[in-house]
């Protein structure tokens, strides 16, 4: 089984910068991936990390450590179109589906 | 390009009448998945179907029924609606087996389902 957690609610402001933290436990899998979703919305992918280390997608990076059981998602130049909610999601081995995180609400302020 | 398209939008039912929600992918996709999101909640996976003719349940398929009707289309059947399906229902596609590819599903807008 699995368990991923992330901080419920974030709030930051316009132009700063914000991490979202996600740990999990499980006993293994092929990556983890964030995705953003909207009020009303459908979640839209942001990035994947299947190695540790830094991706970087213009102002959104993502971060992995597999020795830790951790990764974050780190967006910068904040605005307001930002303010949304983000879900972890790990692919484990020997299922063949997405399992997501509860998700933290971010809130941009001006 | 439409990407993933889901019928109906909304939909009311009562309780213990069935429906179908349809799902369907024009990026010639592998694989399809249902979700289902409450308020404030993560997506929780009811079935999916790695490829056409195979499909496997995940971690909330009580009450739920799919069909793979062909590598396009993937449909959710509720057989005797319940207060607790009232939620929002997500189908998404990814291109290959999850175990190879990178992670990205493309999601339908979403349907909004109300069991009274």
């Amino acid at each position: 089984g699995q368990s991923l957690e992330q901080p419920s609610e974030v709030t930051a402001v316009e132009g700063a910068i914000v991490q979202i933290n996600c740990t999990y436990q499980t006993s293994g899998f092929y990556g983890l991936s964030w995705y953003q979703q909207h009020d009303g919305g459908a979640p839209t992918f942001l990035s994947y990390n299947a190695l540790d280390g830094l991706e970087e997608t213009g102002r959104f990076s993502s971060f992995l450590s597999r020795s830790d059981s951790y990764g974050y998602l780190l967006l910068q130049e904040l605005q307001m179109k930002d303010s949304a909610s983000y879900f972890c999601a790990v692919i484990e081995t020997g299922r063949r589906a997405l399992t997501f995180g509860s998700g933290t609400r971010l809130q941009v302020q001006p | 390009n439409a990407g993933v398209t889901q019928t109906p939008k909304f939909q009311v039912l009562k309780t213990g009448q069935s429906m179908t929600l349809q799902c369907a992918q024009d990026m010639n996709h592998n694989s399809m998945y249902w979700y289902r999101q409450d308020p404030g909640m993560g997506l929780r996976l009811i079935y999916y179907s790695a490829s056409e003719g195979t499909t496997d349940k995940g971690e909330v398929p009580n009450g739920y029924n799919v069909s793979r009707l062909n590598k396009r289309e993937f449909s959710l059947r509720l057989e005797s609606a319940a207060p607790s399906q009232t939620s929002v229902y997500f189908c998404a596609s990814s291109g290959g087996s999850m175990g190879g590819n990178t992670g990205e599903l493309f999601f339908g807008e979403g349907s909004r389902l109300t069991v009274l």
